[in-house]
């Protein structure tokens, strides 16, 4: 099946900083999806991204679709303790396109943040 | 508007017995798809459901079926459970047409 590499597998921080990770696969995507789960919840989408290059902000999160549309990458600015979860990168395949359900997920970057 | 319901949300069985869990979309919602989560394997696609029919299937063995109503509810059947078929089984619906999937909190599998 199809990877996406995320990293990094997890981040501590400190409240107040900055946070970055990213996706990268070895196939095209048509979709970049960014998803947040915490304990005991499924995954709640954050940011989609249709369009290679496509730029999208959510708040104090940024997300960016590759250009070769093999990778993307989400940014947390000036994180909260009610960031922490673990985050999700997840793309759809073009051939797919109209079987909208099957998505390929990376393994997850869990994020703690000390207060 | 009411979100993704799964049911039940936690359950245990024992090796070699069946189990059934049920999903019930956003309202409005056709496509319904599965998803197996482990801390081994992360998140895998089951199948996904749209009108009453399976569009598309994972690699998972036959002992994992499933089914949607015409109300487009869904329900997931793992038979002959085996150790390894603990996990979150996570639900998720989308509208037609849009490429954006909402999951529901999940039922967390316990075999022993």
């Amino acid at each position: 099946g199809q990877q996406l590499n995320q990293s990094p597998q997890s981040m501590f921080i400190q409240e107040g900083e900055d946070v970055s990770m990213n996706c990268t696969s070895s196939s095209i995507f048509n979709t970049w999806l960014w998803y947040k789960q915490e304990p005991g919840e499924g995954p709640v989408l954050l940011i989609a991204l249709y369009k290679a290059g496509e730029l999208t902000s959510n708040g104090r999160l940024t997300a960016q679709f590759g250009i070769t549309r093999k990778d993307s990458f989400l940014n947390i600015s000036a994180s909260i303790p009610s960031d922490v979860g673990i985050y999700f990168c997840a793309g759809q395949l073009p051939k797919e396109g109209s079987t909208l359900g099957r998505l390929y997920f990376g393994r997850g970057t869990q994020l703690t943040v000390w207060p | 508007k009411a979100g993704v319901t799964q049911t039940p949300r936690y359950l245990i069985k024992t090796r070699g017995q069946q189990v059934t869990l049920s999903c019930s979309p956003i309202s409005g919602h056709r496509s319904v798809s599965w998803y197996q989560q482990t801390p081994g394997q992360g998140l895998q696609f089951l199948f996904e459901y749209f009108s009453e029919t399976q569009r598309n299937k994972g690699n998972f063995p036959g002992r994992f079926s499933g089914r949607q109503f015409s109300n487009s509810r869904s329900e997931m059947n793992v038979s002959t459970l085996e150790l390894g078929d603990s996990a979150l089984y996570l639900c998720a619906s989308s509208l037609p047409g849009a490429n954006v999937l909402t999951f529901g909190a999940g039922s967390r599998l316990t075999v022993l």
